[in-house]
């Protein structure tokens, strides 16, 4: 079965520094969510989209933004990047009313 | 969404049942129980969800008390492959809102 896709696996960027990490829901799902997860931490909600709209926010600093296309798939854009940007960035997708599908995330690396 | 009370860690022999305990003492009668697993940096993987009955699938059982306070988490025979932090969320009706991660249960499964 199709799953979570998101690219790039690994990246490394230098401080203040762009990154943008991209994930591609599983086919028919409406909704994605993206959550950061810190060294030793647990995963924390950013935010969500729900048919190409924002439907919910939780602690993304405003250096970073998203958006989710028409094709469903979503941008998580990260400016000024600072060295305790470094994580891994999960993306999860889910059908309205049903659980959601974690991908195998993004690890971020800021020197 | 109400608050959940985790063990931090717990040890299980392989082969045998783990059960994990997860306290939420201000559950509403409208919020599910869902527990998460997370196997080093993976994606969190989900497990099982219940609201007042218990329930049971092929990975687990989830026994929920009749006041709804707290709930087991089931592994039957647990495997080396089960070793993960094991998350227990609360949250309203089904799959609306956002998964809030707090402490979760480092289980480890031992030979």
């Amino acid at each position: 079965a199709a799953g979570v896709i998101q690219s790039p696996r690994h990246l490394i960027k230098e401080k203040r520094e762009t990154a943008t990490l991209k994930c591609y829901p599983i086919p028919r799902h409406d909704t994605v969510y993206w959550y950061q997860q810190g060294p030793g931490q647990d995963p924390q909600f950013l935010i969500s989209f729900y048919e190409k709209m924002q439907s919910d926010k939780g602690s993304i600093p405003d250096r970073f933004s998203a958006q989710q296309f028409s094709d469903y798939h979503s941008e998580l854009n990260m400016s000024s990047l600072e060295l305790g940007d470094s994580a891994l960035y999960f993306c999860a997708s889910s059908l309205t009313g049903r659980r959601e599908y974690f991908g195998p995330g993004t690890r971020l690396t800021v020197t | 969404d109400a608050k959940t009370t985790q063990p931090t860690s717990m040890d299980c022999a392989e082969g045998r049942a783990a059960n994990l305990p997860c306290n939420h003492s201000t559950i509403s009668g409208n919020e599910y129980v869902y527990w998460y697993r997370q196997i080093h940096s993976q994606g969190p993987q989900y497990i099982i969800h219940g609201l007042k009955n218990n329930e049971t699938n092929e990975m687990a059982s989830l026994i929920i008390t009749e006041d709804r306070k707290s709930s087991t988490l089931i592994l039957p025979h647990a495997t080396l492959r089960d070793t993960a932090v094991y998350y227990c969320i609360v949250r309203v009706g089904g799959s609306q809102g956002n998964l809030i991660f707090g402490k979760g249960t480092k289980l480890s499964v031992k030979p």
